[in-house]
């Protein structure tokens, strides 16, 4: 079946870094892919929805110029999160939507942890 | 807006019992889409079932199945011979059947999530 794929599944870095995260859908073209954050024994929150060839479009309250979002091709979205600090570590998730099956498949989530 | 509502935090069934999930939306939409999602300890999520606004008959997968009142706009997920593995927090979705430019509205809107533990 179709796969979404998130890399790295575990990521350590220090305040002030960048760091980026992949979201690779494996079978099919993902025109549209969507970043969520979760925080512990919460739901999912949407952040962005990543259209590719086009800028992503920002949920109320989260920065664009912390949190970029770059879908350059139909398989690829990535999510780097700028200067990161404490406050930024958390569950990420992402998901990618198939058109021809009509189906949102999520990839495995990245656990960000800034020291 | 759309909202989901999930009025049940946390629910507990024992081994190879049923078990029912409510889930609440509320939408001015006439056509749209529902799920139930389950996350697991490992944090993968993972589609249980499906359903489209437009069918009146209720989805059903092995031992998950739904009732969907869409007057009510309710859409509770019963879980039938509970099983070990079906611990997890199970979340209600829903999605916009339109499409705009850019894709925006195909969004999920996630409810707040129900932990289920199974007893054995």
């Amino acid at each position: 079946g179709a796969v979404v794929s998130q890399h790295p599944s575990r990521v350590i870095c220090k305040s002030g870094t960048s760091v980026k995260i992949e979201c690779r859908s494996l079978d099919f073209q993902a025109t549209t892919m969507f970043w969520y954050r979760q925080f512990p024994k919460q739901s999912l929150m949407l952040m962005a929805t990543s259209n590719e060839g086009s800028k992503a479009t920002y949920e109320q309250g989260v920065e664009k110029d912390k949190f970029l979002i770059n879908h350059a091709s139909l398989t690829l979205s990535t999510l780097t999160v700028t200067s990161a600090h404490p406050e930024d570590s958390s569950f990420y998730i992402c998901s990618a939507r198939d058109r021809e099956r009509n189906t949102i498949y999520f990839g495995e989530g990245s656990w960000l942890t800034v020291v | 807006a759309q909202t989901v509502t999930q009025s049940q935090p946390e629910m507990s069934v024992q081994e190879a019992e049923t078990v029912t999930l409510s889930c609440t939306y509320d939408t001015s939409e006439s056509d749209y889409y529902l799920f139930w999602y389950k996350q697991p300890p490992s944090r993968q999520m993972i589609l249980v079932i499906r359903q489209e606004a437009y069918k009146q008959q209720n989805a059903t997968e092995n031992r998950f199945s739904v009732n969907f009142q869409k007057a009510a706009k309710s859409f509770s997920l019963k879980i039938s011979d509970s099983q070990l593995g079906d611990a997890a927090m199970y979340f209600c979705a829903y999605r916009s059947s339109s499409y705009f430019y850019g894709g925006a509205t195909n969004k999920l809107i996630f409810g707040t999530g129900t932990l289920l533990a199974v007893q054995p």
